[in-house]
């Protein structure tokens, strides 16, 4: 079956790093994905990581997958005040469905 | 390049009512898909169309339904229209699918509320 779990807030100082963690358990995911929401908005592509790759750079964003424990993460290096925002992670399942987790909201502080 | 539009921005109904929501994709993306962002239910698949025809579609109840024209652009109908159907409903598109890993790239979504 598919189910995505997130924690559901994370407070960082400005300058920081974030790291959001996600559970996910449908082992034959192919791709996970990261998404942005800002409030009012719709969601914003981030990254995605291929299910054969343990880790992804982009920037400042740094994906890591132990597909041994279905666990992805997303960090956020040199968090800044933009970054807070609500984070799913996803997993596409079959039928080309992505099923989403409950989302991560994170808070910058200055 | 412009990204995925959806119209209108808001919309107000009363129980009972028809809504249609409309999707155009990005230029070149034959797929469109539909997601219900509910409070407290999280980000749920509705449907999914391509090349026209609908490929794919979540649990939902059939007074969900929709289309895919010609040009790609998509129609969500919400026909009797209940109090939980009130959300935020996303569109996204992608591209081809003999190509592996299309991305879905979202809109920012038509809100449907009740009166």
């Amino acid at each position: 079956g598919e189910d995505v779990e997130q924690s559901l807030f994370l407070s960082v100082r400005e300058g920081d790093s974030s790291v959001i963690n996600c559970t996910y358990t449908d082992s034959s995911s192919t791709y996970l994905y990261w998404y942005k929401q800002e409030p009012g908005a719709g969601l914003q592509l981030l990254t995605y990581i291929f299910s054969n790759m343990d880790m992804k750079q982009d920037q400042r964003l740094t994906v890591l997958l132990n597909k041994k424990d279905k666990h992805l993460s997303l960090r956020i290096a040199d968090t800044q005040t933009g970054d807070s925002a609500i984070y799913f992670c996803a997993e596409m399942a079959a039928g080309n469905k992505l099923t989403f987790g409950g989302g991560t909201r994170v808070l910058v502080k200055p | 390049e412009a990204g995925v539009t959806q119209s209108p921005t808001h919309l107000i109904k009363t129980r009972g009512q028809q809504a249609t929501l409309r999707c155009s994709p990005i230029s070149g993306h034959t797929s469109v898909y539909w997601y219900q962002q509910a409070l407290g239910l999280g980000l749920q698949f509705l449907l999914w169309y391509d090349e026209g025809e609908e490929r794919n579609r979540g649990n939902f109840p059939p007074r969900f339904s929709g289309r895919q024209f010609p040009n790609y652009s998509s129609e969500l109908n919400v026909n009797a229209f209940e109090l939980e159907d009130s959300a935020l409903y996303l569109c996204a598109s992608s591209g081809t699918l003999v190509v592996n890993n299309q991305p879905q790239h979202f809109g920012d979504g038509t809100r449907l509320s009740i009166l």
